[in-house]
């Protein structure tokens, strides 16, 4: 099994639709979750972190499944500016800052 | 802050040549990381510091690959000799130790003919 595993889409989504993206991890002591958003010929860029609770940041969503060791993003309303690929970002541990990104999700908002 | 500093934006190379990319992480971020970005791997972690030492280097390909950290403000990324696989976006990030911040560098396309 793939450390951090996501669906690479393309998911083609119409202009204020609702959108959700899972990921699993494959590491049950993984302690931090983080989405990333990366636009074409752009670097990574933080989105959210995800915690235990879950947690949301306006039109999105993010939520963690330690059971299941799969995270969740959904967003809401969605714009034309939010077509970017989004990975899906997993710390293995307190002491060790060192993080796997999924391959990520590919977004194309329509008009 | 300038953020995360990279050089050069773009790299083409002749096959063998040595190629050195070069990072300037963010004042006061204690963990320095290199990744490599291809369409058919995606984000590979290559190495990673932790206050200018190599902790996890288990991601360089191959003794071709070689990096270093002087001190807190500065790293190389050196290929030596460079072949056309080695083609890919390398990007240098830095975060505060056990933080949240990983914050990327614009990255180096490479291209290596």
């Amino acid at each position: 099994r793939k450390e951090v595993e996501q669906d690479p889409g393309p998911f083609n989504v119409p202009e204020g639709a609702t959108v959700a993206f899972n990921c699993t991890y494959s590491n049950s002591a993984s302690q931090s979750f983080f989405w990333y958003r990366q636009d074409c010929r752009k670097e990574p860029k933080l989105l959210m972190s995800v915690y235990s609770s879950g947690n949301e940041d306006g039109r999105f969503t993010a939520q963690l499944n330690r059971a299941s060791q799969y995270i969740s993003l959904l967003i809401r309303d969605s714009k034309l500016s939010d077509s970017a690929t989004y990975l899906c970002v997993v710390n293995f541990g307190w002491r060790d800052d060192k993080i796997i990104f999924g391959k990520g999700t590919r977004l194309h908002i329509l008009p | 802050d300038a953020g995360v500093i990279q050089s050069p934006r773009h790299e083409v190379t002749e096959m063998g040549q040595e190629v050195t990319l070069r990072c300037k992480p963010i004042s006061g971020h204690n963990s320095l990381f290199w990744y490599r970005q291809t369409m058919m791997r995606g984000l590979e972690l290559l190495i990673y510091f932790n206050n200018n030492v190599p902790i996890d280097d288990s991601g360089m390909p191959e003794d071709r690959f070689s990096a270093k950290m002087p001190n807190a403000s500065f790293s190389t990324l050196k290929i030596q000799p460079s072949e056309p696989r080695d083609s890919a976006v390398y990007f240098c990030a830095s975060s505060p130790r056990g933080g949240a911040g990983y914050t990327f560098g614009s990255g180096t396309r490479l291209t290596v003919v």
